[in-house]
């Protein structure tokens, strides 16, 4: 059974940083694309980053481009989420998804990560 | 970026009465490798989204046959042939076609 647990998410001040970590059981997790998407009450759900199979791979949202990073390490199969010089609009809950064999075919729970002073 | 529009907002519903929801694209979502990205979510209270449909028409594991996608190029389709209690939530579409991969806006069902 595939499972995905998040952790990492904390109230944090604007322009400070946090790092979210998401690990993956239940698949071969080197063999796939991993993916974070946030949701906010206002702005509904928001894909924020991917990274392939190929780790020098990676794709990002306009709103979080040159501020996260994504990274993964195979070996924990775990995908992480680098986050820095975060906003007020970064509050959110996020999560971890999978593409085993279509976009977004698993989710974890979700870790809340909220940005204020 | 494309452009994701839901319709309606809010749907009211009646327990074993069909429903549907209209999803439309700013752009086409017909991608150079043949596939269309479109894919469907469902979020109950309290629990992450959901993969109901992908590729427009195709149920992920698990989902029930009363839950059918359909539509091409700009202009698709998810319906529920009889609702029932557990379906009430909120419903997304959502492209991966093209970066940034882009949802709509949610439609909410619940029942009249």
């Amino acid at each position: 059974e595939v499972y995905l647990l998040e952790s990492g998410g904390d109230l944090v001040k604007p322009g400070g940083s946090l790092r979210l970590s998401c690990a993956a059981s239940g698949f071969r997790f080197s063999n796939y694309a991993m993916n974070w998407v946030r949701q906010t009450p206002g702005t509904g759900l928001e894909w924020v980053s991917t990274i392939d199979v190929r780790i020098a791979n990676t794709h990002y949202a306009g709103s979080v481009q040159g501020r996260f990073t994504i990274s993964r390490d195979n070996a924990k199969n775990t995908v992480f989420l680098h986050m820095y010089n975060l906003r007020a609009e970064d509050t959110a809950v996020y999560y971890c998804t999978t593409r085993l064999g279509s976009h977004f075919d698993y989710w974890g729970q979700g870790t809340p990560v909220t940005v204020s002073p | 970026d494309v452009v994701m529009t839901q319709t309606p907002l809010s749907l009211p519903v009646t327990l074993g009465q069909p429903a549907s929801i209209s999803c439309r694209s700013s752009q086409s979502l017909a991608h150079s490798d043949g596939h269309t990205y479109l894919s469907w979510f469902q979020q109950r209270p309290g629990q992450p989204p959901r993969l109901l449909i992908y590729e427009i028409s195709n149920r992920f594991s698990g989902v029930p046959d009363r839950f059918s996608g359909s539509g091409a190029g700009t202009d698709f389709t998810l319906k529920i042939t009889r609702v029932e209690a557990e379906d009430v939530g909120v419903y997304y579409c959502m492209q991966a076609t093209q970066f940034p991969w882009t949802f709509g806006q949610g439609t909410k069902v619940d029942f009249k």
